[in-house]
């Protein structure tokens, strides 16, 4: 059973890069039919998908619209995860985060989430 | 891109039954959506995909109480046999020009 798990620090300061991991079990990062997502979750905005990496003949990244200039999302073959880079943050960013395995576009497994908080 | 809506809350009594409600916004009433599951302090889960034709796939281990259906634009989560650890709130989500789409979700509470 595919499980994903994640690391990172729960307090960045306002206009650094926030930081986060999720390493995968019982799957690929490499798998030629997953994809593999960060969303993040706050009273203000919801659910909110930010963005993912998934390898077909070469890797690709899709990024939200409300992020793509900030953001960033990375495959590391070598330890079998995926990363979050998300830079100049504000305390707009504080949220729950969590990274996601997706087949065909549906989220089919969660990770269990990381509540990063946004303060000087 | 495609936008999803829900009613914020809906309520049933113990052992009854609920049909949640997701409508695909205009133009896009063929899309699959996914319904996911948040109990209070967890993480979201995995329920199933539902088609437009009212096929649905359900995750593994999720009972057989939930089922899915379609009619339109408009996607249906039932559970049957109500229980108190079905609380929580339940989003829809789908997939629309390289972008994740979710609906605001409906908090349902069990009577």
């Amino acid at each position: 059973q595919v499980q994903l798990q994640q690391s990172g620090p729960g307090l960045v300061r306002p206009s650094q890069t926030l930081s986060l991991t999720c390493a995968i079990s019982g799957d690929s990062v490499s798998s030629s039919s997953a994809a593999w997502n960060w969303i993040r979750q706050s009273p203000s905005r919801g659910l909110e998908w930010l963005g993912r990496t998934f390898l077909r003949s070469k890797w690709y990244n899709d990024y939200a619209v409300s992020v793509k200039s900030r953001i960033t999302i990375s495959p590391d073959t070598s330890k079998n995860q995926f990363s979050l880079h998300l830079n100049s943050v504000t305390p707009e960013d504080t949220a729950v985060y969590y990274c996601a395995r997706d087949l065909s576009g549906y989220f089919v497994r969660w990770g269990q989430g990381i509540l990063v908080t946004v303060s000087s | 891109q495609p936008v999803l809506t829900q009613s914020p809350s809906a309520s049933a009594s113990l052992g009854a039954s609920v049909r949640l409600t997701c409508t695909l916004s205009s133009g896009h009433s063929t899309y699959a959506i996914a319904w996911h599951q948040q109990q209070p302090e967890k993480g979201p889960r995995y329920l199933m995909k539902v088609n437009s034709d009212g096929s649905h796939y359900k995750g593994d281990g999720i009972p057989d109480r939930f089922s899915g259906s379609s009619s339109g634009a408009e996607r249906y989560l039932t559970i049957s046999s109500l229980q108190s650890e079905d609380e929580a709130d339940y989003y829809c989500q789908t997939w629309g020009a390289a972008t994740g789409v979710f609906g605001g979700g409906t908090k349902l509470t069990v009577l």
